[in-house]
């Protein structure tokens, strides 16, 4: 079964301190890796896709990796505004069936930056 | 406007009552997705419409109706819902081909009492 888990469940940190999030999955076929950030009451925004292992991506304080078992978002002197839940999630390729293009979330972390 | 907006933003019903969730995307995109996210549970697929066909019923109860009249629109008709239906509404949309990025519009937190 295709799932996603992700850690820590919560992370508090102080302004400036470094820090990465987890996210683990099984996927019979990865066609995809995404990233969303979701502010409380609202819906996810998109901060990056991911395709193949090795791939880096980078925004700002925010740096996405992709090995073939996980990824995980490096946060680089994160700032209050920072502030958010991170939602990972996976999409099949389809050719193990399942349905191509549906994505599978984890549950987020939440993270808190303190000035 | 632009982007996917969701109306209303909150919605309180009781459990007899029936209403409607519209989402509209200004994006030109013609894959649209409902999803509903329940507090400490990953964001669930519910229904998925490309180019206006219902191409996926994620086993949603008969009392969550989707609707989509054109590749713009879609809505999501309630009826008899229970306590634990409530959520916050999720719409998505993403351009041809069910594969490409979706972009999530604001949600509508539902409250059923």
């Amino acid at each position: 079964e295709d799932q996603v888990t992700q850690s820590p469940e919560a992370l508090r940190l102080q302004e400036g301190e470094s820090s990465s999030l987890n996210c683990s999955y099984t996927v019979s076929g990865l066609r995809g890796l995404f990233w969303y950030r979701q502010d409380p009451g609202k819906g996810p925004e998109f901060l990056f896709t991911l395709y193949s292992a090795g791939e880096e991506k980078e925004k700002e304080r925010l740096k996405a990796t992709l090995t073939k078992k996980e990824s995980f978002l490096h946060i680089t002197a994160p700032k209050p505004e920072d502030s958010a839940t991170y939602l990972c999630a996976v999409q099949a390729d389809g050719f193990y069936g399942g349905s191509q293009g549906n994505l599978i979330f984890g549950k987020g972390t939440k993270l808190s930056v303190k000035p | 406007e632009t982007g996917v907006t969701q109306t209303p933003r909150h919605l309180v019903m009781g459990m007899t009552n029936k209403k409607s969730l519209k989402c509209e995307q200004h994006l030109g995109h013609n894959a649209m997705y409902w999803y509903k996210q329940s507090a400490k549970k990953p964001l669930e697929l519910m229904f998925v419409y490309n180019f206006k066909e219902q191409t996926e019923n994620n086993s949603v109860p008969s009392r969550f109706s989707p609707e989509c009249p054109n590749s713009s629109h879609l809505f999501l008709h309630l009826h008899t819902l229970q306590p634990e239906d409530s959520a916050l509404y999720l719409c998505a949309s993403n351009p041809e081909g069910l594969t490409d990025t979706q972009y999530f519009g604001p949600g509508t937190r539902l409250t059923v009492l």
